[in-house]
């Protein structure tokens, strides 16, 4: 497809269980970023991949959050042991280099409860 | 601590007014500006960018004016119409582009 692609749209976990979830970016976009966003808040910052190189995982919010693009395209982020906590929207967005910077375009977000 | 703000949660323009979105920034180093528009359960869609080297850019009906000194930028939205009604986001990112910061969006209605 022409943009980013998030699956699953929407999941309900019981607290406890691992979840996964999956970002499909734009065809040669080597950016990736995911991110958080809560009810009423902004995104904020999870993770940046360049190619299959995870250059920042400054925003993951503890050890139960994973994530990986090992070929460079797809990329999948694991939250382990999940907590009602962890409930929000997870965002992928791919980007590329302009002159001015880097723009990136999100996808529909998946949408996570955890009950 | 929030680096992007926009202090405004919701804003109501009647259409074909000008809308003025606004965004402060506490980062010296942020050089990269962009706005997004978000529909409910939609993610967020990028609209317009400007770079510190500017102080506007345009597109179309939307326009983003940039004041370094006053770390502060606006969207400009001439005319407003019903579609323009959404949550829209500002972004802020130093040179590296590695971290976009966002505000907390403001929420537009635009009233027929």
């Amino acid at each position: 497809g022409a943009g980013v692609s998030q699956s699953p749209r929407y999941k309900v976990a019981k607290r406890g269980q691992d979840v996964a979830l999956r970002c499909d970016p734009i065809s040669g976009h080597v950016s990736l970023f995911w991110y958080q966003q809560a009810l009423g808040q902004g995104p904020e910052f999870l993770t940046y991949f360049q190619n299959e190189a995870q250059l920042d995982k400054s925003g993951l919010p503890s050890d139960r959050f994973f994530a990986e693009r090992p070929e460079g395209s797809v990329s999948t982020l694991k939250i382990q042991r999940t907590q009602q906590e962890d409930s929000a929207v997870y965002l992928c967005a791919s980007g590329v280099w302009g002159f001015s910077g880097n723009t990136i375009y999100f996808g529909e977000g998946s949408w996570l409860t955890v009950v | 601590d929030q680096q992007v703000k926009q202090n405004s949660p919701s804003l109501s323009v009647q259409e074909g007014r000008i809308s003025i979105l606004n965004c402060d920034y506490t980062n010296s180093m942020f050089d990269y500006f962009l706005w997004y528009k978000k529909y409910p359960a939609e993610g967020p869609t990028f609209l317009i960018s400007i770079s510190s080297i500017k102080d506007k850019n345009e597109d179309g009906r939307f326009t983003v004016f940039l004041n370094k000194s006053a770390k502060h930028l606006s969207l400009h939205i001439v005319p407003s119409q019903p579609g323009d009604s959404a949550v829209y986001f500002c972004a802020a990112s130093a040179d590296t582009g590695n971290q976009f910061y966002f505000g907390t969006g403001t929420s537009l209605t635009v009233i027929p």
